[in-house]
């Protein structure tokens, strides 16, 4: 089958950098994408990793390695209104989506 | 990026009703989504939309209590038949931003959150 771990709530402080971690089980997918989405509203794309590695954009990166079946999203400079559930999902095919619980962040002043 | 208007954005309806929600995207695009969010869990894909062909369903969804529509390329609806409280959720449409996936992902509809009393 096809899981997908996160933690489910994490809080950094304003400014800090914090990792939010995703690990999954699968066979194999075309790519893994992380979405933010703040309380009530639409998840908005953040990023998505086909290749193992790093992808930065600004102050969120993404990190991708299928051998170890693991994600992660990093976020710098954090701000208030970083806080947000992130959510991975896996492309499992094309058109499918499977996405984890999301994770919940908080930041503190 | 697309923009999706859906609505309705919540609604209280009583059980055994129906309830249709309307997405409508600002330009055409080939698939549609739609998607359930329940409270506390992750979004569990329903249905893809194609224009002019019948929806596929995913495990678990099936087109008499998720009936989908999709008359052109920038409009859809999922109807909640013969609702029951488990039925409340948020349900939201996404459609694919254009391009490669990878660019600019999934936009996704403001979303509607359905209670069934």
């Amino acid at each position: 089958g096809q899981n997908i771990d996160q933690p489910t709530e994490m809080t950094a402080t304003e400014g800090a950098i914090v990792q939010i971690n995703c690990t999954y089980q699968t066979s194999g997918f075309n790519g893994l994408f992380w979405y933010q989405q703040h309380a009530g509203e639409a998840p908005t794309f953040l990023s998505y990793n086909v290749l193992d590695g790093l992808e930065e954009k600004g102050r969120f990166s993404s990190f991708l390695s299928r051998s170890k079946g693991y994600s992660y999203l990093l976020l710098k400079e954090l701000q208030m209104k970083d806080s947000a559930s992130y959510l991975c999902a896996i492309e499992p095919g094309t058109y499918k989506y499977i996405f984890g619980t999301g994770t919940r962040l908080k930041v503190l002043a | 990026s697309a923009v999706i208007s859906q609505k309705p954005s919540r609604d209280i309806c009583q059980r055994g009703t129906s309830l249709t929600i309307q997405c409508q995207v600002d330009s055409q695009v080939t698939m549609m989504f739609w998607y359930r969010q329940q409270p506390g869990q992750s979004l569990t894909l329903i249905a893809t939309a194609n224009q002019g062909s019948e929806a596929t369903y995913e495990s678990g969804f099936v087109i008499d209590k998720f009936p989908i529509s999709r008359p052109n390329l920038t409009f859809s609806t999922l109807t909640v038949s013969n609702m029951s409280p488990e039925d409340s959720s948020i349900y939201l449409c996404s459609v694919e931003d254009g391009g490669w996936a990878g660019e600019n992902g999934y936009t996704f509809g403001s979303g509607t959150r359905l209670t069934v009393v």
